[in-house]
């Protein structure tokens, strides 16, 4: 199974950036990196996802670095609604099975 | 609201009786996935459905069934289930398989479920 590394919590203050960093060094050429997070009782929700550039959305950015083996997450100005526990994973060879490691708990300070 | 919708949203059942735990999307999806997510473990995955067909087992006991009567709609059946199959259960869709933007999962809000 593909296996990332995140640290276990991260602190953030309410309106500061938040670099999330997640290690994944056993990841392929083919495979995406993804992101999820999931607030208190609440399903896993999509963030972001990429292959090899450096992604934008609505919600964050993806810096990926440039051997693929770690990429961040960066939540630009982190709100009250952003705490929640961050997933990266990533896919295997283009299969559909996602594995969910024991993500990142963020805890936005007011 | 994600699309995904999971009935009932809580559940509580005693170790002889049977239930079913029911999912249903309405965002065209071609696959389905049953999660299960314990007290302080990781989500593990049960079952995935690609256009109704079961392709994926995680050596699941045989107490849960799954159910895909078509791509909308996704069903777990329980029987004689244990006190340690109490977990928040999860289902998700995605437009296909295979990795990238077609793989993304759209989660429910999921089922608690109590096994007394």
């Amino acid at each position: 199974d593909a296996k990332t590394t995140q640290p276990n919590s991260m602190e953030s203050n309410e309106e500061e950036p938040v670099h999330l960093p997640c290690n994944h060094s056993t990841i392929s050429g083919t495979d995406y990196i993804h992101w999820y997070r999931q607030l208190p009782s609440q399903g896993p929700e999509y963030v972001i996802h990429g292959l090899t550039s450096n992604v934008n959305n609505r919600m964050a950015s993806l810096a990926i670095a440039e051997d693929r083996k770690s990429s961040t997450l960066i939540l630009h100005r982190a709100t009250l609604r952003d705490a929640a526990v961050y997933y990266c994973l990533h896919t295997q060879g283009g299969s559909e099975k996602l594995v969910f490691g024991k993500g990142t708990k963020l805890t936005v300070n007011p | 609201e994600t699309g995904v919708t999971q009935t009932p949203r809580h559940l509580v059942m005693g170790m002889t009786n049977k239930k079913s735990l029911k999912c249903e999307q309405h965002l065209g999806h071609n696959a389905m996935y049953w999660y299960k997510q314990s007290a302080k473990k990781p989500l593990e995955l049960m079952f995935v459905y690609s256009l109704e067909e079961r392709v994926e087992n995680n050596s699941v006991p045989s107490r849960f069934s799954p159910e895909c009567p078509n791509s909308s709609h996704l069903f777990l059946h329980l029987h004689t289930l244990q006190p340690e199959d109490s977990a928040l259960y999860l289902c998700a869709s995605s437009q296909a398989r295979g990795g990238g933007a077609k793989n993304i999962q759209y989660f429910g809000a999921g089922t608690r479920l109590s096994v007394l």
